[in-house]
């Protein structure tokens, strides 16, 4: 258990539906982050939140929405995602953005997109 | 080429085996992590480093600056010792994370 909880772990979806992920931390952090992680490839950052500002987008796709309404909780709005989509996201956190600490992993959630 | 390569990819071994997995990178770095990713998804930081050498039961983490290359080392392996190893860097100049892409490995009884 990392402090760091993921919800739901599996989730399937068609490709005109709406859903949201959820992570929730209990660390006192005040770093959030959204990675995606495909078969065989390096984790890919798509957002950054540190004191629930956003800092970093990585080129992200707009049918990905993030929003930090608090430093505990991050969420991530699906919607008219591509089957290529389809992929682990996992949330974490850290103290802070800058600070360097290492990062504290939720169980991700296993995405499928038909 | 991605700036941090991990070797071997996939490594299958026998229980008691002592095990090395390696990690090179091109870019300065302020700090190395080891992470471990059992199947279920969910990663573990094993290591922090920025030099020497770490310790924490049956596993090693060392780094060598100059030739930027880190490696994990697991002695005595275990079967509960499967899953990806992860190492990422820490850029010295941006702070970013950039990642390896894992090594699987596979403990046999």
């Amino acid at each position: 258990e990392t402090g760091v909880t993921q919800t739901p772990r599996h989730l399937v979806m068609g490709m005109t539906n709406k859903k949201s992920l959820k992570c929730e931390q209990h660390l006192g952090h005040n770093a959030m982050y959204w990675y995606k992680q495909s078969a065989k490839k390096p984790l890919e950052l798509m957002f950054v939140y540190n004191f629930k500002e956003q800092t970093e987008n990585n080129s992200v796709p707009s049918r990905f929405s993030p929003e930090c309404p608090n430093s505990s909780h991050l969420f991530l709005h699906l919607h008219t995602l591509q089957p290529e989509d389809s992929a682990l996201y996992l949330c974490a956190s850290s103290p802070d953005r800058w600070a360097g600490e290492k990062l504290f992993f939720g169980s991700g959630t296993q995405l499928s997109v038909l | 080429k991605n700036e941090v390569e991990q070797s071997p990819q996939n490594l299958t071994a026998q229980e008691g085996e002592f095990i090395t997995i390696n990690c090179s990178y091109s870019v300065g770095i302020s700090a190395l992590h080891w992470l471990q990713q059992h199947p279920g998804g969910g990663i573990v930081s094993l290591f922090m480093l920025s030099s020497g050498k770490k310790k924490h039961g049956r596993l090693i983490a060392t780094i060598n600056i100059q030739e930027k290359h880190s490696s994990l080392h697991i002695t005595a392996s275990h079967p509960r010792d499967s899953a990806v190893y992860i190492c990422a860097v820490r850029s010295g100049s941006n702070y970013q994370l950039i990642w390896g892409a894992g090594t699987k490995l596979i403990i046999k009884p």
